[in-house]
This record gives structure tokens, sequence and C-alpha cells, in this order.
């Protein structure tokens, strides 16, 4: 069984850049959440991806996009950044969307920098 | 909203002591808990969650809707339960999203 995965492990940007994260699931899940964890936070939710469709999405702004792909893979779009954007982000996996108790796998995590 | 609250930022406790690391939500309805750790350079990963109402690594936590409470407790701590320590929250019909608490730091001292 592969665990999440997650590149690039770290990522510096400039102000106003745009990024993309990605994040391949484990396998036989299908649904991803993306979460950011700021430094000292805990994480916080920014949205889920079930079976390539947007499925909840926590207060963030339109600049942040998602994607997910037929084989559940994921990918994290965040235009025009901003400082405020640097943080580590966190992709889980898990099956079955909505279903509770579905457990959520986390990938180790992208390291974004702002500059 | 739901929100999660860790008002312990870090706790500190000698090997064979007593652990509790507390945790208090709010939310209306009928949530789900769970418990995260997250060991030095290692990814963030399930502990427990209460429907299960197992002991996991001998910790156990116990959900107090009065208290709207879900305390992480151990008898006797060892030293490699020092970790970071995330509550969790998945509210009913909210899909898979989880509201983390900001987490406490457990540093079991010899």
């Amino acid at each position: 069984e592969t665990g999440v995965t997650q590149s690039p492990t770290h990522l510096i940007k400039t102000r106003g850049q745009q990024v993309t994260l990605r994040c391949s699931s484990q396998s036989g899940h299908n649904t991803v959440s993306w979460y950011q964890q700021a430094l000292g936070q805990g994480p916080q939710f920014i949205f889920q991806y079930y079976r390539e469709e947007e499925n909840g999405r926590g207060n963030f702004p339109p600049r942040f996009s998602g994607l997910q792909f037929p084989n559940y893979s994921s990918e994290l779009n965040v235009n025009a950044l901003e400082l405020d954007d640097s943080a580590l982000y966190l992709c889980a996996s898990s099956f079955g969307g909505s279903a509770l108790g579905e457990t959520q796998y986390f990938g180790p995590g992208t390291r974004l920098l702002v500059l | 909203a739901q929100r999660v609250t860790q008002p312990e930022k870090l706790l500190s406790v000698f090997k064979g002591a007593p652990v509790e690391l507390k945790c208090n939500y709010s939310y209306s309805g009928s949530p789900e808990l769970f418990w995260y750790v997250q060991y030095s350079r290692q990814r963030l990963q399930l502990l427990l969650r209460h429907i299960s109402r197992e002991s996991i690594k001998g910790f156990t936590a116990d959900l107090n809707k009065g208290e709207t409470s879900f305390h992480l407790k151990k008898p006797f701590a060892q030293e490699e339960d020092s970790a970071m320590y995330y509550c969790a929250l998945r509210v009913t019909g909210g899909g898979n999203k989880l509201t983390f608490g900001t987490g406490t730091q457990l540093k079991v001292e010899l």
C-alpha cells in the first residue's frame, strides 16, 4: 500500500507569483483534502475533492483553487501569492467522500515560503 | 461555526507521570472528535477517535458532551510519547472536513 505523497517538499516564491502543489492519494482512496498550516497553528481546511469535484470549501479566497484527476491525484493552485500564504500545505486522502468514519491519511506536506 | 481549543501550547511531564492533554470544542450538534499526533520528523497521523472507544498506545479519550471536552489521557507517560498532539473535530453533514486545535507539544522528561 502506497502512502500519500506530495511534491515538491519545499518551495520559495515571490509575492504575486503563482504556485502549484501536487498530491498523490493513497492507493484505493478517492477523496483528497487540502489544509494550510501556518507556523504555530493547527491545520486549516482549504477544500476537498471527491471523484474529481469540489466537495466542500473552507474560508479561503478564490485565488486558492484545485483539481482532482481521474487517478484521484490532486493539485492545489494559489494565484497572486501573498506573504501570509507562507505555510506548510498538507494533503490528506481518504475513501468515501463525506462518509462519516473515514480516516484521513496525511502526506508529509509542502513548505511554501513567499518572499 | 465549530471551534477546537487546546489551552496548553506545551506540557512537560516526567516519565511515569500521568498525562492529560486538554481539548474543548464548541459546536451545537453532535461532532466526531479525533486526536492526531505528529512525532518528530514524521507526518500527522490519527491516534484515536471517540467513536472507536479504544485505547491506542495506552492513550484514551472520552467525549464529555456536557463539558464539550475530549481530553486525552495516559496513566504513565513514556519517553516515546513526546510529540505534537492535535485535537480535531468533524461535524455531521460537513463532509470530511476536520477542524483542528492549535496543538499541544508534549515533552516527557527522564
